[in-house]
C-alpha cells in the first residue's frame, strides 16, 4: 500500500468552526490531491498540488484553501466549515500526473 | 464537460463465474483510464490504468480494455469470488493542458455470492 496517512479519521465540528485535514505521505510523490466523496456525486476533486507552495483549484474548491510547505503534507482547511461539507474526504497522490493515483483511508468528517 | 457512466450500479454472481463491468465516458479526448476498487469504509485500491495510447492491461485475473474512439472501457473480472466483492470505479483523466483532475463515475457494487 501507498505510504499515505489522513488525519484525524472521524471528525464531528459545528457550523462556523475551522477545520483542517492532513495528508501525508512517505513515498515523496510530487502530485498530491483532496476529492470529496458523497452520495449521489461520486467522488470529486477539491484541489490539488503539483509541488512545494504549488497547488490549483479542482471541481468543487469554493469553501475550501490547501496548502503545502514540504512534500509530504497537504493540508486541506474549511475556514468557517457548513454542512454542507459534510463528506468523506480522501487525499490521493501520484508520481506524476500520468501516473496512476494513490488513495488513503479517508477522513470521515460531519458538521452538525 | 466530461461524465462518466457506470452500469449496471449493482451486480451479483455466483461465484466462480466470469463477469464485465462497464465504464463510459462522453469525450474521447483523454490521457488515461484508471480502474480502482473500494471497499465499505475504506480508500480506493488502484487496479489498472490505461493510458490513452493503450488498448488493454492486464493484472493477474483482471482485464481492462479501452476503446477511446466509442468512449468505453470494460473490466473483465475472470472466475470471480467472494473476495472480489467491493464497489468498483473507473475514472477518466483529460488531455488537456493542466488537466489533472480525475472524473468518476458512480461506480458498480458487485457482490460474489458463495
Amino acid at each position: 500500500d501507498a505510504g499515505i496517512t489522513q488525519s484525524p479519521r472521524h471528525k464531528v465540528t459545528e457550523t462556523g468552526t475551522p477545520v483542517t485535514l492532513r495528508c501525508h505521505q512517505t513515498e515523496n510523490h510530487r502530485y498530491m490531491y483532496w476529492y470529496r466523496q458523497d452520495p449521489g456525486h461520486g467522488l470529486r476533486l477539491i484541489h490539488y498540488s503539483y509541488g512545494v507552495k504549488d497547488t490549483d483549484k479542482g471541481e468543487v474548491s469554493d469553501g475550501y484553501s490547501v496548502s503545502r510547505s514540504k512534500t509530504e503534507d497537504f493540508l486541506l482547511t474549511l475556514e468557517s466549515a457548513t454542512s454542507s461539507q459534510t463528506s468523506v474526504y480522501f487525499c490521493a497522490i501520484s508520481e506524476s500526473a500520468g501516473q496512476p493515483q494513490h488513495f488513503g483511508d479517508g477522513t470521515r468528517l460531519s458538521i452538525l | 464537460k466530461q461524465e462518466v457512466t457506470q452500469i449496471p450500479a449493482a451486480l451479483s454472481v455466483p461465484e466462480g463465474e466470469n463477469l464485465v463491468l462497464n465504464c463510459s465516458f462522453t469525450d474521447s479526448a483523454i490521457y488515461n483510464l484508471q480502474w480502482f476498487r473500494q471497499d465499505p469504509g475504506k480508500g480506493l485500491t488502484s487496479l489498472l490504468l490505461i493510458q490513452s495510447s493503450q488498448r488493454e492491461q492486464t493484472s493477474g485475473r483482471l482485464n481492462a480494455s479501452l476503446d477511446k474512439s466509442s468512449g468505453r472501457s470494460t473490466l473483465y473480472i475472470a472466475a470471480s469470488q467472494p473476495g472480489d466483492s467491493a464497489t468498483y470505479l473507473c475514472a477518466v483523466r483529460g488531455s488537456g493542458a493542466g488537466s489533472y483532475q480525475l472524473t468518476f463515475g458512480k461506480g458498480t457494487k458487485l457482490s460474489v455470492i458463495p
